[in-house]
């Protein structure tokens, strides 16, 4: 079964300053992996996502993710956090399970505030 | 292009009522359609989904419902609710291969009180 483990529930940063969160997955398949952002009271919206290839993965806003096999990992990166980064992050992983339907598998969060 | 509608955005329902929430998707066919639910601080829990009409599957035993009874349309139901059905509710859709990512509606705020 897959499963996702964000480390860290709220992280706090500076204007400027880089931007790290945590995501580490579980899965018995090839894992697809994908990093969603959501603003207060909206639905979610796709940051990036990496199925196959290239390893570092860019995403809109500047945000980026690399996908480390040997450490099950799929941290989101941006080099300069901006005040409208403010938002809940989302890490999940999608992967084929018997009965050939996919369902995708969500982290707890990570709330990100970014302060003057 | 396709979208994806989820209504109503915000509703406040007393203990024991029943509740729609309803779900249609346009611009694609034969979607994987999902219903989560986001309890504050605990991330979103997949409750139901399904690959095609009148397929359902319940990810947790609880009061809600779900159908479909149209390829892109998705329902979500309870015939009493529970104070512990607040949340905010998410619907969304995705391709069938596993590569795709999922699209999300607004989402709907549920207060039940």
């Amino acid at each position: 079964a897959q499963s996702v483990t964000q480390l860290g529930s709220h992280v706090s940063v500076s204007e400027g300053a880089l931007v790290l969160l945590r995501c580490n997955y579980s899965s018995s398949v090839p894992p697809y992996l994908f990093w969603y952002v959501q603003y207060p009271n909206q639905g979610l919206q796709l940051l990036l996502k990496y199925t196959t290839g290239a390893t570092l993965v860019k995403g809109i806003n500047g945000f980026e993710a690399e996908f480390k096999k040997s450490e099950t990992s799929f941290h989101l990166t941006k080099p300069s956090a901006h005040m409208s980064d403010a938002a809940e992050y989302f890490c999940a992983v999608r992967g084929r399970i018997s009965g050939g339907y996919n369902k995708l598998i969500f982290g707890a969060g990570t709330r990100l505030a970014v302060h003057p | 292009s396709q979208t994806i509608h989820q209504w109503p955005a915000t509703l406040v329902q007393p203990v024991g009522s029943p509740l729609s929430l309803e779900c249609t998707v346009e611009g694609t066919s034969n979607p994987n359609l999902y219903w989560y639910r986001q309890a504050a601080g605990r991330g979103l829990q997949l409750l139901f989904y399904s690959v095609g009409i009148g397929q359902i599957s319940s990810e947790v035993p609880q009061n809600l419902s779900a159908s479909r009874p149209q390829d892109r349309q998705f329902i979500l139901s309870s015939k009493k609710l529970l104070l512990s059905d607040s949340g905010f509710y998410l619907c969304a859709w995705s391709d069938s291969t596993p590569n795709t990512e999922a699209f999300f509606g607004q989402g709907t705020r549920l207060t039940v009180v």
